[in-house]
């Protein structure tokens, strides 16, 4: 079965910092690679996806990704957070090469940004 | 508005009395599951459906079951419910299509004493 890794639990920074979190799957094939954002209290939404092409994929609010097929690795990335980016974050992957539509949720990384 | 909505968003029960929680979406999405979320874990798929009538146990199915009679509705039951399944459920809806990612609804958590 695939797994799919946030080593980054908990992440705390002050407002303009940079933010890399980071996210790796185990999956050999093809691969559909999603970043969600929860803020608290909320449910779950999308802030970008991947799916082929340009392996640096960017998002709403400021958040960019980068795909690195090598290294089975789809970090996210925001040059300057601001206190509203205070929110869990999940990697979630899909096997693009099968029928199967279930996405892998990694265990979340929660982010904290004081001002 | 296109959404998944689930009901209740709360809900307190006993050991033992079955509940039942609903989602519906109105995007008329073929593919729908259930998901649970506990701190630590992420994610975990319950159940999944890929059409009417047509349902597979995701990662942790024991202890649920589900149904899917109309494309719309994807209720999770929980017949005999145990402190183990409190959690903060989570139903989601997509096309069948590979190239898509999910929409949420807004989750239901429940506790079960």
């Amino acid at each position: 079965a695939q797994s799919v890794s946030q080593h980054n639990h908990h992440v705390i920074l002050s407002e303009a910092a940079s933010l890399e979190l980071g996210c790796n799957y185990s999956y050999g094939g093809t691969v559909n690679l999603f970043w969600y954002v929860q803020y608290p209290g909320q449910h779950l939404q999308l802030l970008l996806k991947y799916f082929s092409g340009d392996p640096l994929v960017k998002g709403i609010k400021g958040f960019e990704a980068e795909f690195i097929k090598s290294k089975f690795s789809f970090n996210l990335r925001k040059p300057s957070v601001q206190w509203s980016d205070t929110a869990e974050y999940f990697c979630a992957v899909k096997q693009g090469d099968t029928g199967r539509r279930a996405l892998t949720f990694g265990s979340g990384t929660r982010l904290q940004v004081q001002p | 508005e296109a959404q998944v909505t689930q009901n209740p968003r709360y809900l307190i029960t006993v050991t033992g009395k079955k509940l039942t929680v609903t989602c519906s979406q109105n995007m008329n999405h073929e593919y729908m599951s259930w998901y649970r979320q506990d701190p630590g874990l992420g994610l975990r798929q319950i159940y999944y459906s890929m059409n009417v009538e047509v349902t597979d146990k995701g990662d942790v199915p024991e202890g649920y079951k589900v149904s899917r009679k109309e494309k719309r509705n994807f209720p999770l039951i929980l017949e005999s419910p145990s402190p183990n399944q409190t959690s903060l459920y989570f139903c989601a809806s997509s096309p069948s299509g590979a190239n898509y990612g999910y929409t949420f609804g807004s989750g239901t958590r429940l506790t079960v004493v």
